[in-house]
This record gives C-alpha cells, structure tokens and sequence, in this order.
C-alpha cells in the first residue's frame, strides 16, 4: 500500500508568487493534517480535515494560506502571495482512526518551500 | 514557550552506548508520539503510547502519566540510528492535532 505523497518536494519560488503543495494521504484515511516547519522552530500544527469538511484551522497563519481538499481525497495547501517567512517544509499526514487507540498519524516525505 | 519541551538538544555517542531523550509536556494527553526523521528523509512513527511501556527491537518508550514525562530509549546504540527524533503529543482538550517538541538530533560515531 502507498503511503503518504507529497508534490513538489521542493518549490522555489519569489516573494509575492502563488505555490500549491499537493498531498495524497493513505487511501481510505478520512483523516488529513498539515504541518509546518519554519527554520529552527519546532513542527507546528496547520489545520486538519476529515474529509472534506475542515474540523480544526486553528493553526492556519493568515488568509495568504488556502487548504482544500475536494471530494474527501487529496488536498491541497495554497500560499497567495508567498512571503519570506513562509520558507520551510510543509508535511502533510493521514490517519483513520482503529478501535479506541485512534489516530496513527502517518507522515509524508515533506514539502521543502523556499521564498525568495 | 513550547507546550512540549525535549532534551537533550543534541547528543552525541559512541557506538554501542545507551542513549535516553527526555520529553515533557504540559497538561492530559490522550496519546504521544515518538518520531524520528533522518537527515533528507521524511518523519517515520516509532511509537505512539497513552501508558506504560512499549519496545521494538532496540528502542524502548516509557510514559510516566502523572509526572507528564516520556522517555525514548536506544539500546546499543548504532551510527544508522543518527537522526532527529521528535516527541509530540496529542492534548485532550486539542482534538486530532499533534504538539511537537523541538526535536533531539542524535549522532552516533562508530
């Protein structure tokens, strides 16, 4: 079975530009989350869906940043217009919850963004 | 300040040496993850516990509960083991979401 994909795995691109990071979580997982990593900072939560619906955008750093995930399957993060800080790997993971011991998170390999 | 709180840093050992990370954290969890992510890889999960004990092959996590600490434990120690590994948690009163530490990167010299 697959695991988690992640496209591009590295963008570059300038200051006031559009990226799109693409994440195919497991198959059959309704569970998927965005994370970030900004340079020497810890991973910090980004948002979580399950499905298609958004159930937690608590850590979405403004409105420049725009998740989808249409039809419940892959999901989509846009940056509009890109700013410096927003440099740093973006991992997306899936989940789907087994029982009462839920919510393996299984990672992707990270999308490596750089904003010049 | 980090909800989660890892140490140390960094470590350095000898090859075949027993190696301890610590993690802290801050309020109820209902599950903590230990992670690890080689140098360009992506992140693997080691280990994900609410309680007690857990062991594969060389590496060992324990979960104090009621001091709200974990340790990850590496047993004869090995230069593929070098990495950085990440303790995260996943709060009660948090939903779904992890809260990571900051990552311990570990080196083993041969």
């Amino acid at each position: 079975e697959a695991g988690v994909t992640q496209f591009p795995s590295h963008s570059v691109i300038e200051k006031g530009q559009t990226v799109t990071l693409r994440c195919d979580p497991i198959s059959g997982h309704d569970n998927l989350y965005w994370y970030r990593r900004v340079m020497g900072k810890e991973i910090k939560f980004l948002l979580h869906f399950v499905k298609e619906s958004k159930q937690d955008e608590s850590g979405m750093p403004n409105n420049r940043f725009l998740a989808e995930r249409t039809g419940g399957t892959y999901s989509t993060l846009k940056v509009q217009p890109a700013e410096l800080e927003d440099s740093g790997v973006y991992f997306c993971a899936s989940s789907q919850v087994i029982g009462s011991g839920g919510h393996e998170q299984y990672f992707g390999p990270g999308t490596r963004l750089t904003v010049t | 300040k980090n909800e989660v709180e890892q140490s140390p840093q960094n470590l350095t050992a000898q090859e075949g040496e027993f190696i301890t990370i610590n993690c802290s954290y801050s309020v109820g969890i209902s599950a903590l993850h230990w992670l690890q992510q080689h140098p360009g890889g992506g992140i693997v999960s080691l280990f994900m516990l609410s309680s007690g004990k857990k062991k594969h092959g060389r590496l060992i996590a324990t979960i104090n509960i009621q001091e709200k600490h974990s340790s990850l434990h590496i047993t004869a120690s090995h230069p593929r083991d070098s990495a950085v590994y990440i303790c995260a948690v996943r709060y009660k009163a948090a939903g779904n979401k992890l809260t990571f530490g900051g990552g311990t990167r570990v080196l083993v010299k041969p």
